[in-house]
């Protein structure tokens, strides 16, 4: 069965500092994709990340990237001068043809 | 634009009621997706299809009905057998096949449902 775990409920750090959200998963699958998704206060999802898990080059998006490490199953976000608008919910996903969603790390960005 | 629709935004139901959330999409996306969200939980995927006349029950399917007559639609009912239906509904959509965007999902804005 695939799992996700996202083991920090919250987080909270300051307006230009750097974060980092642990995500680590479990599939029994060997081609798949990972995620990571915002939700902001609006609800509205919306895509930060994609990772394929055949690649091993690390995913990076502006100030998002991610360190994947298929052998430990782990795939962690990393938030780079992070900024007010970043207030949000996380949730990582893995799978194929269809996603499980680990329950989300809270991240607040303060002035 | 092209996007996800879903409607109503927000809908009160008595007990006993079954009721019926629309999801419809102009993306041209094969597959289609049914997730709850409840508080302090992730997503759970309800129901998903790829093709027209075809779905598949995801985790939490019980209580729960779809169809997928069109392409562009994929309607969810919450019958009167959900014993919890309260709840944030959210639709999505996603290519499928090996292209960039393939397996990554575009979210509607979500209906919430609330049981009285």
């Amino acid at each position: 069965a695939q799992t996700v775990t996202q083991s920090q409920p919250e987080m909270s750090v300051q307006e230009a500092e750097t974060v980092t959200l642990s995500c680590t998963y479990d599939t029994s699958e060997s081609n798949y994709y990972l995620f990571w998704y915002k939700q902001p206060p609006s609800r509205q999802m919306i895509l930060v990340i994609r990772q394929e898990a055949y690649k091993q080059q690390n995913a990076t998006e502006n100030r998002f990237s991610v360190n994947f490490q298929k052998a430990a199953k782990s795939f962690s976000l990393k938030i780079s001068d992070s900024q007010l608008g970043d207030t949000a919910m996380y949730f990582c996903a893995q799978g194929a043809q269809k996603l499980v969603f680990g329950q989300g790390t809270r991240l607040t960005i303060n002035p | 634009d092209g996007g996800i629709t879903q409607s109503p935004k927000y809908l009160f139901r008595k007990e006993g009621q079954n009721v019926t959330l629309s999801c419809e999409q102009n993306l041209n996306h094969d597959a289609m997706y049914w997730y709850r969200q409840d508080p302090g939980q992730g997503l759970r995927l309800i129901y998903y299809s790829q093709i027209v006349n075809d779905f598949q029950k995801g985790d939490i399917a019980e209580g729960y009905s779809v169809s997928r007559e069109k392409k562009e639609s994929f309607p969810l009912t919450v019958t009167s057998a959900q014993k919890n239906p309260t709840a944030f509904y959210l639709c999505a959509s996603s290519p499928l096949g090996r292209s960039s965007g393939a397996n990554v999902l575009t979210f509607g804005a979500g209906s919430r449902l609330t049981v009285l």
